[in-house]
């Protein structure tokens, strides 16, 4: 299986700052590399796909780096309804796997 | 718009069998390939099982491979996940998505939308 990690696995931050946030795939995945937000109490949210596509309705501030093994999710000035979860996922085989995951909360 | 909802989370007992399901709508769904997702409590995110649109291909976690069977019914746009020989460790919210392609695979293909989820809680 293709496993992922991710870092930080939280971080706390400000209203406009810069975020950023890693993830590492145990394997070369190409760019098959999706993100998710994710909310307490409600289902995650798809952000990024094939590393770097950003979802329609997604606000611009969202943008996501990388191929092969490394892969970055940025978000370039921290808005208050960003605070939340967000994790990596491989669709590059079966087991589709995640990443742990990576807590933004407030400073 | 595109719609999930999930149903048939319960409270069973270890070595327990449960059935989910998930109605669909909003899109052609025998067009695409569906998955289940599962998160225990304060836990992160686990893929459980995918099939594809026309049903004759799934697959499984390694963890619940030979207990759980994903199905679907694509005249009432419906998706099941038929749980046997319930663990503690099966205990968690469980999401089904949707998938972009028709397929499980290929590589190009992601998790969008997702239902607001089932708790299903496994203890004695």
């Amino acid at each position: 299986d293709i496993q992922m990690t991710q870092s930080p696995s939280s971080l706390s931050a400000s209203v406009g700052d810069r975020v950023t946030i890693t993830c590492r795939a145990s394997q070369t995945i190409n760019t098959y590399l999706n993100w998710y937000q994710q909310k307490p109490g409600t289902a995650p949210k798809l952000l990024i796909y094939d590393a770097s596509s950003l979802k329609s309705g997604v606000p611009s501030r969202f943008s996501g780096s990388g191929s092969g093994t490394d892969f970055t999710l940025t978000i370039s000035s921290l808005h208050p309804e960003d605070f939340a979860s967000y994790y990596c996922q491989q669709s590059y085989d079966t087991p589709f796997t995640f990443g742990p995951g990576t807590t933004v909360d407030l400073k | 718009e595109v719609h999930l909802l999930e149903s048939g989370g319960d409270l069973v007992q270890p070595g327990g069998s449960l059935r989910l399901a998930c109605a669909a709508s909003g899109f052609t769904f025998s067009s695409s390939a569906m998955s289940w997702v599962r998160q225990a409590p304060g836990k992160g995110l686990q893929w459980v099982a995918g099939i594809s649109g026309g049903g004759a291909s799934s697959h499984y976690a390694d963890s619940v491979k030979g207990r759980f069977t994903i199905s679907r019914d694509n005249a009432k746009n419906i998706l099941y996940l038929q749980m046997r020989t319930l663990r503690a460790e099966d205990t968690a919210v469980y999401y089904c998505t949707k998938m972009l392609n028709n397929v499980v695979v290929p590589a190009y293909n992601w998790f969008d939308p997702w239902g607001p989820g089932t708790l299903v809680a496994v203890s004695s």
